[in-house]
């Protein structure tokens, strides 16, 4: 079974660009996730999916972050423009939100390192 | 907001040695407590969820412990081997939603 896919790996840009970042989760899994992993912490929560639904999105910057799932699947991760500090890893992660309440496992895909310079 | 430690916050051993990490977390509003391993480059890789309190999972030669009553969860690992160098993130859910909230990490690097 294929694991979460995520593209680019990696993405050098200069300050004021704009950069996307794409995500397909594994089949069959309703739940996506993207997260932000800044230098020396954890990684944090960005948005949280339910299919094509965006059900917590309190911790994503929107006066420069979007971010879609199109019919459920893919999702893309946009901002526009970037700053210096959104240097760090995203992470997708997805999971089949079936098992109880916080038990679900969320299986992650191996992040997009972006520099911003 | 969920504070959550993970101490130590690096560490260096040789191969053979066993190892363990702790992982702190508010006991109120626990859910469940995940452990992840984290190899460069690659993608985080989810070793347990525990979800009672004394719950004992175990992995191969990796184990882990958990005290929902005082917050806290260990990590062994027993004889390490150079493959189990890694960033381990622990991140207890809870307020709903699935949502963790992880720690800063142990990274671990096992030497010849």
């Amino acid at each position: 079974e294929a694991g979460v896919v995520q593209s680019p790996r990696y993405k050098i840009i200069e300050k004021k660009q704009p950069v996307a970042f794409w995500c397909n989760p594994i089949s069959g899994h309703n739940t996506l996730y993207w997260y932000r992993q800044n230098l020396g912490q954890g990684p944090e929560l960005l948005i949280r999916y339910e299919n094509e639904e965006a059900v917590d999105d309190s911790q994503l910057p929107k006066d420069r972050f979007s971010a879609e799932r199109l019919k459920g699947v893919d999702s893309t991760l946009k901002i526009q423009p970037a700053e210096l500090g959104d240097s760090a890893v995203y992470l997708c992660a997805s999971s089949l939100a079936q098992g109880a309440w916080g038990t679900d496992t969320q299986y992650f895909g191996p992040g997009t390192r972006l520099t911003v310079l | 907001i969920l504070n959550v430690e993970q101490s130590p916050q690096s560490l260096h051993v040789q191969e053979g040695d066993s190892t363990n990490f702790t992982c702190s977390f508010p006991s109120s509003n626990f859910y469940a407590l995940h452990w992840y391993r984290w190899e460069t480059a690659k993608s985080p890789e989810a070793l347990f969820v525990m979800t009672l309190n004394g719950d004992e999972k175990k992995k191969g030669r990796i184990s882990a412990t958990l005290n929902t009553k005082e917050g806290y969860s260990y990590l062994y690992i027993k004889g390490s081997q150079p493959e189990d160098s890694a960033t381990y993130l622990c991140a207890p859910s809870g307020g709903g939603g699935n949502k963790l909230t992880f720690g800063t990490g142990t990274q671990l690097k096992v030497e010849l």
